[in-house]
């Protein structure tokens, strides 16, 4: 099993660009999430899918969409990249969103110039 | 009040050492806690639960003080492989009635020769 994937591992925007952020797993997990990681900050929730079907804001969802595509997928879109965006994204996976652990994604390393 | 809080560190110590780290939470209605460990670069990974009686994995031991609120990870006999940030994580009910995790900063160890 692969546990958790994100595509792509690096990424340089432009400001303005969109771009949308790939996470699948295959643990048969219900519930699916996107952090943010920035030095001093430590991880942050963007978005959650507690769900198939299900989003719900995190706490720092301003700037992002996402799309829980189905039970596998769940993509993280920006939609007019800001050099505030520049972090690490890392995508997680859990078997029911009720602070059970998480499984983590090797991330994706965005810079926004 | 940040949800949960750790000293940063680094932890300097030589190898064989034992070291100690604390953390704090806000919520006292937490009823999910764990340590994870992250190494420089990488993803979060989970290192180990933490229940309410305390609990021991090999050199690593995990205590819980609900009435203080505050969390603690032991590390004997520390190995060159324990140099990374450990992050000490609790969940946090949101409005949707679902619950995710909070994670702390995390707290730097380097294990020297």
């Amino acid at each position: 099993n692969a546990g958790v994937t994100q595509t792509p591992k690096f990424q340089v925007l432009k400001t303005g660009q969109s771009m949308t952020l790939q996470c699948a797993q295959d643990m048969n997990h219900n519930s699916m999430y996107w952090y943010r990681q920035d030095p001093g900050m430590g991880l942050r929730l963007i978005y959650y899918s507690a769900s198939e079907g299900t989003t719900d804001k995190g706490e720092v969802p301003n700037g992002y969409n996402v799309s829980r595509l189905n039970k596998r997928e769940f993509s993280l879109r920006l939609e007019s990249a800001a050099p505030s965006q520049t972090s690490v994204y890392f995508c997680a996976s859990s078997e029911l969103s009720v602070g059970n652990e998480q499984y983590f994604g090797p991330g994706t390393r965005l810079t926004v110039t | 009040r940040k949800e949960v809080e750790q000293d940063p560190g680094p932890f300097n110590v030589p190898e064989g050492a034992t070291v100690a780290f604390n953390c704090t939470y806000s919520n006292s209605a937490s009823q999910s806690f764990f340590w994870y460990r992250q190494d420089c670069r990488k993803e979060p990974k989970l290192l180990m639960s933490v229940y309410s009686s305390g609990n021991e994995d090999g050199r690593f031991t995990a205590q819980l003080n609900r009435a203080s609120q505050y969390i603690s990870l032991l590390i004997r006999d520390s190995k060159l492989s324990d140099s990374a940030t450990y992050l000490c994580v609790v969940n946090l009910a949101q409005d949707s009635g679902y619950s995710t995790l909070t994670f702390g900063k995390g707290t730097m160890l380097l294990v020297s020769p």
